[in-house]
């Protein structure tokens, strides 16, 4: 089975400084995908950014950017110049390419930008 | 742009009773999902669906069951509603083209049962 681990249950920053979320995730299966989900107060889960297991390149969004390490099992998500509105829970989460689409998310990171 | 709607944003039931949570999409995806989400343990799966009249069991479906007799509507039942169960509900739904699309969420059901 897949598990996903966020070890960091709530983070703060200053606006404009850059923070790093850590996600780490087990898995024997070589492919999949990973993911950071974003909930604001409003509710709403909102994709922030993907990353597909064959790719090396780490992906980038405008101010996000995770680093994907395979071998350490690990995708963290750096935020940069972070914003007042960055200000939310952040899932990690991992599916398989194969099979039933099932996302498996960790337990969340709350993160508050402080003005 | 998608949208996943859930009926209620906010419920209060009794012990007891049974409950349905209706979520509706308009997109036509084959894929629908019912995750129950509590601090400090994420969203965990309870049903979800690939087709009319589909569904599978989640991770914690012990207390649950679902419909899916449309393609766009998938209904959560709490067949005899526990304290346990109050939680934030989250619908979402995912075209069947492949699982490096994102989930599209509803903006969630807090149920709290008293």
């Amino acid at each position: 089975a897949q598990t996903v681990t966020q070890s960091q249950p709530e983070m703060s920053v200053q606006e404009a400084e850059t923070v790093t979320l850590s996600c780490t995730y087990d898995t024997s299966e070589n492919n999949y995908y990973l993911f950071w989900y974003k909930q604001p107060p409003s509710r709403q889960m909102i994709l922030v950014i993907r990353q597909e297991a064959y790719k090396q390149q780490n992906a980038t969004e405008n101010r996000f950017s995770v680093n994907f390490q395979k071998a350490a099992k690990s995708f963290s998500l750096k935020i940069s110049d972070s914003q007042l509105g960055d200000t939310a829970m952040y899932f990690c989460a991992f599916v398989l390419i194969q099979g039933a689409q099932k996302l498996v998310f960790g337990q969340g990171t709350r993160l508050t930008i402080n003005p | 742009d998608v949208k996943v709607t859930q009926s209620s944003r906010y419920l209060v039931k009794r012990t007891g009773e049974k409950v349905f949570l209706e979520c509706v999409q308009d997109m036509d995806h084959e894929n629908m999902f019912w995750y129950r989400q509590d601090p400090g343990l994420g969203l965990r799966l309870i049903y979800f669906s690939y087709d009319v009249k589909m569904k599978e069991k989640g991770d914690i479906p012990e207390g649950y069951s679902v419909s899916r007799e449309k393609k766009e509507r998938f209904s959560l039942i709490l067949e005899s509603a526990s304290t346990n169960q109050t939680s934030m509900y989250l619908c979402a739904s995912l075209p069947s083209t492949g699982s490096n699309q994102p989930q599209h969420f509803g903006d969630g059901t807090r149920l709290s049962i008293l």
